[in-house]
């Protein structure tokens, strides 16, 4: 079955501190890999759009990238408002999302 | 523009009464979906469309009807509410090019079935 997995489920840093969220994924044929944010109580809020191994995108302090079985989402440098969940999802012949990832950086 | 909207953003239902989400998008998209989000999973696909008037099953489907009268709008109907059915409700749309699958999603509907 396809299945997405991100990691770790919920992660806190501080202010100025990077570190990077993990989404695995097992499928053939895959044809895109979307990163979300969703704040409390609002809906998700597309960031990325990722189709190609090897492939980068970047906004602010966020960029991300894409291997043959996992995406990274690197936070550089977070500030509080950076505080989310973020989600991604998977485009084989549906889309699949994982569980998403909490983050929370103090100031 | 106001992107994608949903009513009502609070409802809360006893078991075996129905009720109708209403969902709205001012962008011309011809997707429409209506996802549902439960703690500890993913956002699981109820149902979606394709265009006015086309309406299609998603993942989780039972218990769940919809319809797409307008382009602008597609409603998801429960018919007799059941405990299981609570959840956060989210509708989202984009737009028909093949090379751009981004969905757009509005402020979602927190359902709560006694």
């Amino acid at each position: 079955e396809d299945q997405v997995t991100q990691s770790p489920e919920a992660l806190r840093l501080q202010e100025g501190e990077s570190s990077s969220l993990n989404c695995s994924y097992t499928v053939s044929g895959l044809r895109g890999l979307f990163w979300y944010r969703q704040d409390p109580g609002k809906g998700p809020e597309f960031l990325f759009t990722l189709y190609s191994a090897g492939e980068e995108k970047e906004k602010e302090r966020l960029k991300a990238t894409l291997t043959k079985k996992e995406s990274f989402l690197h936070i550089t440098a977070p500030k509080p408002e950076d505080s989310a969940t973020y989600l991604c999802a998977v485009l084989f012949q549906k889309l699949v999302f994982g569980t998403g990832t909490r983050l929370l950086v103090s100031p | 523009n106001a992107g994608v909207t949903q009513t009502p953003k609070f409802r809360v239902l006893k078991t075996g009464q129905s009720m109708t989400l209403l969902c709205a998008q001012d962008m011309n998209h011809e997707y429409m979906y209506w996802y549902r989000q439960d703690p500890g999973m993913g956002l699981r696909l109820i149902h979606y469309s394709v265009g006015e008037g086309t309406t299609a099953k998603g993942e989780v489907p039972d218990g769940y009807n919809v319809s797409r009268l307008k382009k602008q709008n597609f409603l998801l109907g429960l018919e007799s509410a059941a405990p299981s059915q609570t959840s956060v409700y989210f509708c989202a749309s984009r737009p028909t090019s093949a090379s751009s699958y981004e969905q757009y999603f509005g402020p979602g509907t927190r359902l709560t079935v006694t």
